[in-house]
């Protein structure tokens, strides 16, 4: 059972260009989450998706941050107009359904690089 | 969402026990306390997750005390590979809220 795959590992974009990154959560599991980290820090909630809704959206910038998780394809996390300051590793995690405690598995994340 | 505090940074050697205690002194009723380890460029791995007592797996034991103010995880016998960073979460059912961490360093 393969687990949360996130491509791609590394990506680097100049200032003002877009960044996607892409998740695809554990077999069986309906609940996606994005998290960013900083060097040296914890990791910070971002979005909490569900097949085509988004659940909450608390922790998600305003402006250039988007997130979807489609019927059909991984979850994607979209940049646009990039700043250094978005430079960081981005993490998704995936439950199943109705998990007790809400267990989250990691994927190896993907680290944006702006330059 | 309950607030957690943890040691900064712990130091330890190969083979010895090592104990994190995590105080959560808000912690709400139904909340659970579950912590993950975290290596360097790679994402959270779940270990143990409690509610009260006792729970011990293959890798670890975590101890709640009745109160559930606070708990501690136990790693028996580390080696070089448990180096890591250890996160103790409460509660955040959809939203898990990550502190620093502790870091631990195992030596030969």
């Amino acid at each position: 059972n393969a687990g949360v795959m996130q491509n791609p590992r590394h990506l680097v974009r100049r200032r003002g260009q877009e960044a996607r990154l892409r998740c695809s959560p554990m077999k069986g599991h309906s609940h996606v989450y994005w998290y960013r980290q900083l060097p040296e820090e914890g990791l910070k909630f971002m979005v909490y998706l569900q097949k085509e809704n988004i659940i909450d959206e608390s922790g998600m910038p305003k402006e250039r941050f988007s997130a979807e998780f489609p019927k059909e394809g991984p979850s994607i996390l979209r940049i646009q107009q990039v700043v250094r300051g978005d430079s960081a590793a981005y993490f998704c995690a995936s439950s199943p359904a109705g998990d007790s405690g809400n267990i989250q598995y990691f994927g190896a994340g993907t680290r944006l690089s702006v330059l | 969402l309950a607030k957690t505090t943890q040691p900064i940074s712990m130091d330890s050697y190969e083979g010895q026990e090592v104990n994190i205690t995590c105080s959560h002194n808000n912690i709400a009723t139904n909340d659970y306390i579950t912590w993950y380890q975290q290596f360097p460029s790679q994402g959270p791995r779940f270990i143990i997750q409690g509610y009260k007592t006792k729970v011990t797996n293959e890798v670890a034991s975590l101890f709640i005390p009745a109160d559930r103010k606070s708990s501690t995880l136990s790693l028996p016998r580390v080696s070089l590979s448990d180096t890591a960073v250890y996160y103790c979460l409460v509660g955040g059912y959809n939203k898990l809220i990550f502190g620093a961490g502790t870091r631990l360093a195992v030596h030969p």
